[in-house]
């Protein structure tokens, strides 16, 4: 079945750079996605990527989409203490007849250090 | 628009009551989705409508469960006994269509507490 797969935590310093990683299985996906969680509160869409790209850039983002290898990295640049949350991939369902559903990752906790 | 309105956002029960979730979808969003976070399970999607229609309620875990949409602009999730397995953040969300990039908006969420 349709699966999304995240690392559950990861710990950088401030001012560095921040790669979480993602792997997924549904190939016919159109769209991937990264949402942001802050405590206490829902998620909200960082950024999204077109399967046909391989690299969106977005001010101090950037997603990477390797779609042989079914892999998703979110790069946040310049991390600052800001940016600690839980963060989630997910794919789109269905491909060409896509219903709108969302398989999400476990999420991934960004702790920043200053 | 006010975004996903969800009510109430603090929920505290005791075991075997019934619980009745709220949600009001962005005007003009044709799917809403209902969603269950816990540590252990992490977020799960528990049911979704298409016009107010139930397309898939795969993921509701129990009879115990249940979701109605009776309107474009209403959705409820009951759990009816509530057990303290079911204490969770309820999440809702919405999106105006499937495909074309349109993330889903997500409600902030109701913490219910069953004990």
């Amino acid at each position: 079945g349709e699966d999304v797969e995240q690392s559950l935590f990861l710990s950088v310093r401030e001012g560095d750079s921040s790669v979480i990683n993602c792997t997924y299985t549904d190939s016919s996906s159109t769209y991937l996605y990264w949402y942001k969680q802050e405590p206490g509160a829902g998620l909200q869409l960082l950024t999204y990527i077109f399967s046909n790209m391989d690299m969106k850039q977005d001010q101090r983002l950037t997603v990477l989409l390797n779609k042989k290898d079914k892999h998703l990295s979110l790069r946040i640049a310049d991390t600052q203490t800001g940016d600690s949350a839980i963060y989630f991939c997910a794919e789109s369902m269905g491909g060409s007849s896509n219903t709108g559903k969302l398989i999400f990752g476990q999420g991934t906790t960004l702790q920043v250090k200053p | 628009d006010a975004g996903v309105i969800q009510s109430p956002r603090h929920e505290v029960t005791e075991m075997g009551q019934e619980v009745t979730l709220r949600c009001k979808p962005i005007s003009g969003h044709d799917y809403l989705f209902w969603y269950r976070q816990t540590m252990m399970r992490g977020l799960e999607l528990l049911i979704y409508f298409n016009n107010n229609v139930p397309i898939d309620d795969s993921g509701m875990p129990e009879d115990r469960f249940s979701a109605k949409m009776p309107n474009a602009s209403f959705s409820t999730l009951k759990i009816q006994p509530s057990e303290p397995r079911d204490s969770a953040v309820y999440f809702c969300a919405s999106t105006p269509r499937a495909g074309g990039g349109e993330t889903q908006y997500f409600g902030p969420g109701t913490r219910l507490l069953v004990l």
